[in-house]
């Protein structure tokens, strides 16, 4: 079936870097796209989003890229610090059964930053 | 502001018994939205409300799972029976009407025995 999946389990990079988390989804019918970041023990807290008529969209130090032609999502984070790590999921807007509102997450990406 | 609340944040039960988890959503959120995440399959959306009234239980994995919402500042999610294959960590998310985005409870970390 359609799914949203991400190219990397681990990440490992060294702090004060820049960092590149992908994501593959395959349901072009997505209107927009989400990442979501997961400390351990902690819910996924909102980073930011991306509307499938956009292909680029900034937030503090995070750039959301959406390649629609190859159906290709990144996160980069700019300046990583130890308080990035974390696993990183992208999401996509789900339409299932009669409602329109749930998402379908990827199955994470885990981001260690480096002293 | 308070955000996502979720009780018990830690259950342990024995194969058999009813687990019952909370949830009490963002105050004037209109939709609340429970997952189940496991190392296997990720984060799994089971069911949502919008204004109290489920709109979509198609996650929901078979009839053991039951889902309430009494009121806007209330849901549970009931396991009865409960089965080791259970065990996870159960989200609840909440959003208000018009916003995509969805705030993420602190998650119930189920296990059972």
């Amino acid at each position: 079936g359609e799914n949203v999946g991400l190219h990397l389990p681990t990440l490992s990079v060294q702090e004060g870097d820049n960092s590149i988390i992908n994501c593959a989804y395959s349901n072009s019918a997505s209107d927009y796209f989400i990442w979501y970041k997961q400390e351990s023990g902690k819910g996924p807290q909102f980073i930011i989003d991306i509307r499938s008529n956009m292909d680029k969209r900034q937030g503090q130090r995070v750039t959301v890229l959406l390649n629609k032609t190859v159906k290709h999502l990144s996160l980069q984070i700019a300046a990583t610090q130890p308080g990035d790590s974390a696993v990183y999921f992208c999401a996509e807007k789900m339409y299932s059964g009669g409602g329109a509102d749930g998402l379908t997450f990827g199955k994470g990406t885990h981001l260690i930053i480096q002293p | 502001d308070a955000g996502v609340i979720q009780s018990p944040r830690h259950e342990v039960t024995e194969m058999g018994q009813e687990v019952t988890l909370r949830c009490k959503p963002i105050s004037g959120h209109d939709y609340l939205f429970w997952y189940r995440q496991t190392m296997m399959r990720g984060l799994e959306l089971l069911i949502y409300f919008n204004n109290n009234v489920p709109i979509d239980d198609s996650g929901m994995p078979e009839d053991r799972f039951s889902a309430k919402m009494p009121n806007a500042s209330f849901s549970t999610l009931k396991i009865q029976p409960s089965e080791p294959r259970d065990s996870a960590v159960y989200f609840c998310a909440s959003k208000p009407d018009g916003s995509k985005t969805q705030y993420f409870g602190p998650g119930t970390r189920l296990l059972v025995l």
